[in-house]
Formats: C-alpha cells, structure tokens, sequence
C-alpha cells in the first residue's frame, strides 16, 4: 500500500539556517505530493504541493521539488524564522483514491533566536 | 469563507459517559474526513464521506466510534462509551472534489477530548 516516511524529529535550528526535512513515498501509480503545516493549537494547513514529476512547489519561502526516480519529496527552506516554528507533515493522494491523502509521521520543527 | 467549524473545541468527560463531535465543513465541498491524532499513533484517518455517503470506515477503532453526515453541512462523530484511550485531538478536513482541486484538503482547528 502507499506509505510516506519522514525524517525524525524534533529538528531544532537558529533563525536564519537552512531547513531541510526529508520526505520519501511508496506508491503505485502517480501520485500528487503534499507539504501540510501545523502551528501550534491549530489544524494542518496545505503549506505547498506537487502533481507530476519534476514539479516544484513553492510557498512562504518554502519549496520541495516532485523527484520520481529517488521517490522523494523533501522540504527547503533558506532561511528559517521562529514563526516557522510548527510540525509539517509531508502525504500523498494516489491516483484512484479520491480525495484520500496517506500521511508521514509529521517533523517538529524548533527555530531559535 | 469561514473555513472548516467544529464544536466544541475542548471537551472533558468521564469514562463512560457518550460524546459527540460536531463539523461543518465548506460549502460547496464534497469530500469530508475524520482525523485523530495522538502522540503515540499521530494523525489517523477515522472515516471519510463523499456527497454525504461514508465510503471508507476502516479507520474507525471499534463499535464504540460512528460518524454521520445527515446532509451535506453538517457531521458527527460519536463516542459511546467513552474511555480515556480516546483522548486525542479530532480533526474534521473538508475538500472540493470534482467540482474543484481534488487534491487539496481543509482542516478544521480540531477539538481536543480528555477522557477521565
């Protein structure tokens, strides 16, 4: 079945280093790619996403680039700030599944001053 | 839009004892899902709805949880009986389907149950 992983967290980082939070899938088919953001007390907000391959999606800073052949889907950032403080959880939706989305685990990601 | 709405947000109880969850989701939007998330388990899909008929259950932890979507703006989950094990943050997420972006899914801002 389709299954996303995640590197561990927490990742703890000083304001202004580079992010990066790996995120690898198993899937059949083609799926799309998710980024989703939790701030703290809140629900996931869809922070950026990709649908075929070689795809990039960008958002707030952010990017993650679709890699088909190392079936990855990994997070960036230049530049961190502390209000990016939050857990981001990388998912996909398959082909042929609706609207159904197959989560990671989520990486809590700590910035500091 | 007002986003995903859920009631209420925070909610203690004691074992035993039934407990309802309330979702409206965004109008207009065919697909609605139930989440849990924990610390140990994290985000769990429970069920999910489309044009208000459940089509996949088997997230649903045991005979204790049901969901329904008596029409297309409102839905409940129910817990009865209760047990401190359910203690978790419920997530309800709404998305377009064919008519928009199937791929895009709106989360409420969850309701967190304690279970005593």
């Amino acid at each position: 079945g389709d299954s996303v992983t995640q590197m561990e967290g927490p990742v703890t980082l000083s304001e202004e280093a580079f992010l990066t939070i790996n995120c690898t899938y198993t899937a059949t088919g083609y799926p799309s790619l998710f980024w989703y953001v939790q701030y703290p007390g809140e629900g996931l907000q869809l922070l950026l996403k990709a649908t075929k391959a070689d795809d990039k999606g960008s958002n707030k800073g952010f990017e993650a680039t679709y890699r088909k052949e190392t079936t990855s889907f990994h997070l960036e950032k230049g530049s961190v700030q502390v209000s990016d403080s939050a857990v981001y959880f990388c998912a996909l939706k398959n082909t042929g599944t609706a609207s159904k989305l197959t989560f990671g685990t989520g990486t809590r990601l700590q910035v500091t001053l | 839009d007002a986003g995903v709405i859920q009631s209420p947000r925070h909610e203690v109880t004691e074992m035993g004892q039934e407990v309802t969850l309330r979702c409206k989701p965004i109008s207009g939007h065919d697909y609605l899902f139930w989440y849990r998330q924990t610390m140990m388990r994290g985000l769990e899909l429970l069920i999910y709805f489309n044009n208000n008929v459940p089509i996949d259950d088997s997230g649903m932890p045991e005979d204790r949880f049901s969901a329904k979507m008596p029409n297309a703006s409102f839905s409940t989950l129910k817990i009865q009986p209760s047990e401190p094990r359910d203690s978790a943050v419920y997530f309800c997420a709404s998305s377009p389907g064919l008519a928009g972006s199937t791929d895009t899914q709106y989360f409420g801002p969850g309701t967190r149950l304690t279970v005593l």
